[in-house]
């Protein structure tokens, strides 16, 4: 079955450290795999997807299909980089499917 | 574009009662998703429509909920009776149809966050 797993409910970090919120996935076929940010009081959003291979905000996820991760990284965090980041990874069939993981709350502090 | 437009923003009632929420895709998107968030359980896919068609719905957790798509342009999600541990923010999300193979970014509505005493 597809899964994602993030093993981290909650990541604290100090502002200017760097930060990774790791993420991890099962799935036999093609893989497709996004980061989803909502920040408080804010509608979920995109943040960023593998096959574009941007930079977003300063983030930076890398596909590793050895590993199966795609871990979220920004060498110097920002507090109003504080949100709920979700993992999700997207079935390349038709009619399309995504699957979540169960989202890491990052909190930036000062 | 307005984006995912979705109604109401928040929604209190007592256990027991019908609760319907209500989503409008952007226009020209086919795919049309409904989600609910928890604490507990972080996003969960309810079921997702194409072309108005419901194509998956294994994750609507029992059969008090229900969901429709009568046109391109509308959707419900209904409770009926609704419990406490409804309780939850239930999101709607639409994307175009990219064809077979492929995907595409599902653009998210600001959500309505259901309470139920």
């Amino acid at each position: 079955a597809q899964r994602v797993t993030q093993p981290e409910k909650l990541l604290s970090v100090f502002k200017g450290a760097p930060v990774e919120l790791k993420c991890n996935y099962s799935y036999s076929g093609s893989p497709e795999l996004f980061w989803y940010v909502q920040y408080s009081r804010q509608r979920l959003q995109l943040l960023l997807r593998h096959i574009s291979r941007e930079s977003i905000k300063g983030f930076t996820a890398d596909l590793n299909k050895g590993e199966t991760s795609f871990h979220l990284k920004k060498p110097f965090a920002q507090e109003e980089d504080s949100a709920m980041y979700y993992c999700a990874l997207s079935l390349a069939n038709y009619g399309q499917n995504f699957v979540f993981g169960p989202g890491t709350r990052l909190s930036v502090l000062p | 574009d307005a984006g995912v437009i979705q109604s109401p923003r928040h929604e209190v009632t007592e256990m027991g009662q019908e609760v319907t929420l209500r989503c409008k895709p952007i226009s020209g998107h086919n795919s049309l998703f409904w989600y609910r968030q928890t604490m507990m359980r972080g996003l969960e896919l309810l079921i997702y429509f194409n072309n108005n068609v419901p194509i998956d719905d294994s994750g609507m957790p029992e059969d008090r909920f229900s969901a429709k798509m009568p046109n391109a342009s509308f959707s419900t999600l209904k409770i009926q009776p609704s419990e406490p541990r409804d309780s939850a923010v239930y999101f709607c999300a639409s994307s175009l149809e990219a064809g077979l193979g492929s995907t595409d970014t599902q653009y998210f509505g600001p959500g309505t966050r259901l309470t139920v005493l």
